[in-house]
C-alpha cells in the first residue's frame, strides 16, 4: 500500500517555464489537495478537489492550475514559472469520515521546486 | 473564518526535557483537532487526535487534551528524545467543512 505518491522529488526550472507535479493515492478517498510550504508561513492551501472532475481555489490559486481526470490522480501544473512559486509543494489525500470525526491525512513526501 | 495560531520556534531541549507546544484555535463550530508530525525531509503524518471537548489524544509518549472553554489544544511530553527534532503542526478540521486548517508549525530541536 503506497499510499500517497508525489513526482518529481525535486525540480529546477527558469522562470517563464511550466510543468506539471502528479499526485496519485491509492486509497479510494475523495479528496485530494495541494498545499505549499514556505518558511514562517506553514501550509498554505493552493487547490483542493472534492472527487473525480471537479476542483476548486484554496488560498493562493494564482499562477496554478489543476486537473482531477481520474480518482486516484491530482495534476498540480505551473504555466509560467516565477521565483516566488519556488517552494516545496505536498499533496494530500484526506478521509473525513461520518460527521468529520475520523478525519485522517496522508501526506506525499513532497517536491522541492527552485525556480531561477 | 477557521484559524490556528502555534507559538513560534524553535523550541529547543535537552534530551529528557519537558516539553509543551501551545496550540490555540478558532473556529465557527465544533471541530475535530490534530497534530501532525514532519521529520526532515518527508511529508507530515498524523501524531495524535482529538474529536470532543475533554478528549485526551495521545501516541509515541505525546499527548494533547481538547479544552474548549480555552479553545487550546497543547502538545505535552514527559521526556523528548533527540529523535522527537521535527516540526509540529496544529490543526482542525470542522464537519461539513472538508477542509484541515494547519498552524504556522513548530520546529522543535533535542540535543543529547
Amino acid at each position: 500500500n503506497a499510499g500517497v505518491t508525489q513526482t518529481p522529488k525535486f525540480r529546477v526550472l527558469k522562470t517563464g517555464q511550466s510543468m506539471t507535479l502528479l499526485c496519485a493515492q491509492d486509497m479510494n478517498h475523495e479528496y485530494m489537495y495541494w498545499y505549499r510550504q514556505d518558511p514562517g508561513m506553514g501550509l498554505r492551501l493552493i487547490h483542493y478537489s472534492v472527487g473525480e472532475g471537479t476542483t476548486a481555489k484554496g488560498e493562493v490559486p494564482d499562477g496554478y492550475n489543476v486537473s482531477r481526470l481520474k480518482k486516484q490522480n491530482f495534476l498540480l501544473g505551473l504555466e509560467s514559472a516565477a521565483p516566488s512559486q519556488t517552494s516545496v509543494y505536498f499533496c494530500a489525500s484526506i478521509y473525513f469520515g461520518t460527521g468529520g470525526r475520523n478525519t485522517e491525512a496522508f501526506f506525499g513526501q513532497g517536491t522541492r521546486l527552485t525556480v531561477v | 473564518g477557521d484559524s490556528v495560531t502555534q507559538m513560534e520556534g524553535p523550541v529547543t531541549l535537552s534530551e529528557e526535557a519537558f516539553l509543551t507546544i501551545n496550540c490555540t484555535y478558532t473556529a465557527t463550530g465544533y471541530p475535530s483537532l490534530f497534530w501532525y508530525v514532519q521529520y526532515p525531509g518527508e511529508g507530515l503524518q498524523l501524531l495524535l487526535k482529538a474529536t470532543k471537548a475533554d478528549d485526551k489524544g495521545s501516541n509515541k509518549g505525546f499527548e494533547a487534551t481538547y479544552r474548549k472553554e480555552t479553545t487550546s489544544f497543547h502538545l505535552e511530553k514527559g521526556s523528548v528524545q533527540v529523535s522527537d527534532s521535527a516540526v509540529y503542526f496544529c490543526a482542525l478540521s470542522e464537519p461539513g467543512f472538508q477542509k484541515l486548517v494547519f498552524g504556522t508549525g513548530t520546529r522543535l530541536l533535542v540535543s543529547p
